[in-house]
């Protein structure tokens, strides 16, 4: 167990709709990433929070948005949500904000139908 | 551009064998290396990582080397067992910047 929790573990929607992924990192740790796997894209990175601050963007998409709250949870909203959107969502978090030693959650299945 | 890649995506061992997994990388600049361990249905699991200014570095059962001279790093496990079949990545960063993933290698131990 890595410590870090995602919820929901699966989630089925429709085109169009909008879904919210949530993400309670490691105690103490007060950096937040968001990946992105597909089969035909790998690992890509979404977007990091630091501490409830923005700290770096990476393929993340204008329909999508994330946020990092005062007890450093971080939810990411995946709006207009279209076929291309299937994939496993995962949350890692580190104690720093370097890109080191990331620790994953077990991610969030989503399925646009 | 960046890339990281794996040069096997399948690897077939026996039970108490070692196993290589090869990663090249091609940015000269990064100075950060991790591996990661995804088993089916979970996310990815640390397992060693090394900066650009070591050549090796060990953990349980594990070796990490990397040579900068040919871009090129690897992960040996030591007598590899069924419970370490799972998919590795590598991947790579640059002075801090987001970690880059490899596309991976499906390691498969048979008893």
């Amino acid at each position: 167990d890595s410590g870090v929790t995602q919820t929901p573990k699966h989630l089925i929607t429709a085109t169009g709709q909008r879904v919210t992924l949530r993400c309670s990192p490691r105690s103490g740790d007060l950096s937040v990433y968001w990946y992105q796997q597909s089969l035909d894209q790998g690992l890509q990175f979404l977007i990091q929070y630091y501490n409830g601050e923005e700290r770096a963007k990476g393929n993340i998409l204008e329909r999508f948005s994330a946020q990092q709250f005062p007890d450093l949870h971080s939810e990411l909203n995946l709006s207009s949500l279209e076929l291309g959107d299937s994939a496993l969502y995962f949350c890692a978090s580190s104690a720093a904000g370097t890109n080191e030693k990331l620790f994953f959650g077990s991610g969030t299945q989503l399925s646009v139908l | 551009g960046e890339s990281v890649g794996l040069h096997l995506p399948t690897l077939s061992v026996q039970e108490g064998d070692n196993s290589i997994i090869n990663c090249a990388y091609s940015n000269s600049a990064s100075d950060y290396f991790i591996w990661y361990k995804q088993e089916s249905g979970k996310g990815p699991q640390f397992i060693i990582d090394i900066r650009s200014n070591m050549d090796k570095r060990q953990g349980q059962r594990v070796t990490v080397l990397l040579n900068k001279t040919v871009k090129h790093l690897s992960l040996q496990i030591a007598a590899t067992q069924p419970g370490d079949s799972a998919v590795y990545f590598c991947a790579e960063s640059q002075a801090g910047t987001a970690l880059i993933f490899g596309k991976g290698t499906t390691l498969s131990v048979s008893s």
